[in-house]
């Protein structure tokens, strides 16, 4: 089955302790890309990668980090999170950014007290 | 940050009703127009991705337009049902490659 997993699916953390949301597709797809959703604010960019090795800021990159070793994972990481990190977080895969339709991951419910 | 806003904010309509909505982009750069649709604790889901002026497109009762050079795209529902309930998401590509979405427009349909 074609799709995009997140793991975990929600964790509660504390200030400080670095943790990494982990994504990964089985479509080949060369886009990737991390959006965090708040209330009113609808679905941010945080970054966004178009192949192996090539990665690149979003709206709001800040206090995240990426990585693209192969191309059917993109990790998000949080070295020192935040709680104004607390958040929805989705993960999303398309063939190629612009024309083609994002599959988005089943989210990750991210708390950090 | 790119400036993409979609009216109205919500909307509650009855069942059978016709309805549309608005979703504004900046007119330069423009790559592509995406409309997702997002159902209350599920992903959003892809309903129509849109690259040239004056495209429309249809999936069953739903469809869409584009208009590039004033920045704007219309979604339609032609009579709605309540499993149409759900936050109507609009997203904007510019040649960044960045994808810019708008704040959605949540529609509650009632039998």
């Amino acid at each position: 089955e074609a799709q995009v997993t997140q793991n975990p699916r929600y964790l509660i953390t504390v200030t400080g302790k670095k943790l990494t949301v982990t994504c990964s597709q089985n479509m080949n797809h060369e886009y990737m890309s991390w959006y965090r959703q708040d209330p009113g604010l609808g679905l941010r960019q945080i970054y966004y990668s178009m192949n192996v090795e090539v990665t690149d800021k979003g709206d709001v990159p800040e206090g995240y980090k990426v990585s693209r070793k192969e191309k059917r994972n993109f990790p998000l990481i949080l070295e020192s999170p935040s709680p104004n990190q607390t958040s929805l977080y989705f993960c999303a895969s398309s063939l190629l950014a612009e024309r083609n339709e994002q599959f988005f991951g089943p989210g990750t419910r991210l708390t950090v007290l | 940050i790119l400036n993409v806003e979609q009216s109205p904010q919500s909307l509650h309509v009855q069942e059978g009703d016709s309805t549309n909505f608005t979703c504004s982009f900046p007119s330069s750069n423009f790559y592509a127009l995406h409309w997702y649709r997002w159902e209350t604790a599920k992903s959003p889901e892809a309903l129509f991705v849109m690259t040239l002026n004056g495209d429309e497109k249809k999936k069953g009762r739903i469809s869409a337009t584009l208009n590039t050079k004033e920045g704007y795209s219309y979604l339609y529902i032609k009579g709605s049902q309540p499993e149409d309930s759900a936050t109507y998401l609009c997203a904007f590509n510019n040649a960044g490659n960045m994808l810019t979405f708008g704040g959605g427009t949540r529609l509650m349909v009632k039998p």
